[in-house]
């Protein structure tokens, strides 16, 4: 039962550089979703995707890209990593439709120094 | 106005207290609630949905008020264990979910 897979757990970048997080779910949920959440604080949506070939902003998506070529994988790019995209990145994803709920990755930790 | 709003604590109580959170949502057209369980550094985790009729798991009862639109979260008999933050969490139209910012839990031996 992998549910929602995310890579890697933690990373260390320099200011300047890019890199993408991994996202996958064997659930066949349709949608997707990317969330940051910074020490003690909620969780903020950065992108989202119905569907395959399908994305959206969210509430904070600069600085940030996203691809949806598969139903089963959602990648994050970050481009150009600044200090203020220092914090813990979930990866989620769900069904639509009502009473369904979202299934969230284990997390990836993300400082740009 | 935030979509989901609570308070965020903290809330520090005996073992075996019972302690009761509460959680406000703006959009009527809501559809979806439902509680989370979030450990230190860890990804939130369902904990309950949430319905009018109310939903009792053991040691833990949600309740919704549409009229008022708020929903709340009761624990009775409160664990170690159950020291954690609790999301209130709302599915809304277009299939979006609203997370409240949590109300931190921690229970004293």
């Amino acid at each position: 039962n992998a549910g929602v897979t995310q890579t890697p757990k933690f990373r260390i970048l320099k200011i300047g550089q890019s890199m993408t997080l991994q996202c996958a779910q064997d659930m066949n949920h349709n949608y997707m979703y990317w969330y940051r959440q910074d020490p003690g604080m909620g969780l903020k949506l950065i992108y989202y995707s119905v569907g395959a070939g399908i994305t959206d902003k969210g509430e904070v998506p600069n600085g940030y890209n996203v691809s949806r070529s598969t139903t089963e994988d959602f990648p994050l790019r970050l481009e150009l990593a600044a200090p203020s995209q220092t914090s813990v990145y979930f990866c989620a994803s769900s069904y639509s439709g009502f009473g369904n709920t979202i299934y969230f990755g284990e997390g990836s930790w993300l400082t740009v120094v | 106005r935030k979509e989901v709003e609570q308070d965020p604590g903290p809330f520090n109580v005996p073992e075996g207290a019972t302690v009761a959170f509460n959680c406000t949502y703006s959009n009527s057209a809501s559809q979806s609630f439902f509680w989370y369980r979030q450990d230190c550094r860890k990804e939130p985790k369902l904990l309950m949905s949430v319905y009018s009729s109310g939903n009792e798991d053991g040691r833990f009862t949600a309740q919704l008020n549409r009229a008022s639109q708020y929903i709340s979260l009761l624990i009775r008999d409160s664990k170690l264990s159950d020291s954690a933050t609790y999301l209130c969490v709302v599915n809304g139209q277009g299939n979006q979910f609203y997370f409240g910012t949590g109300t931190s839990l921690t229970v004293i031996p």
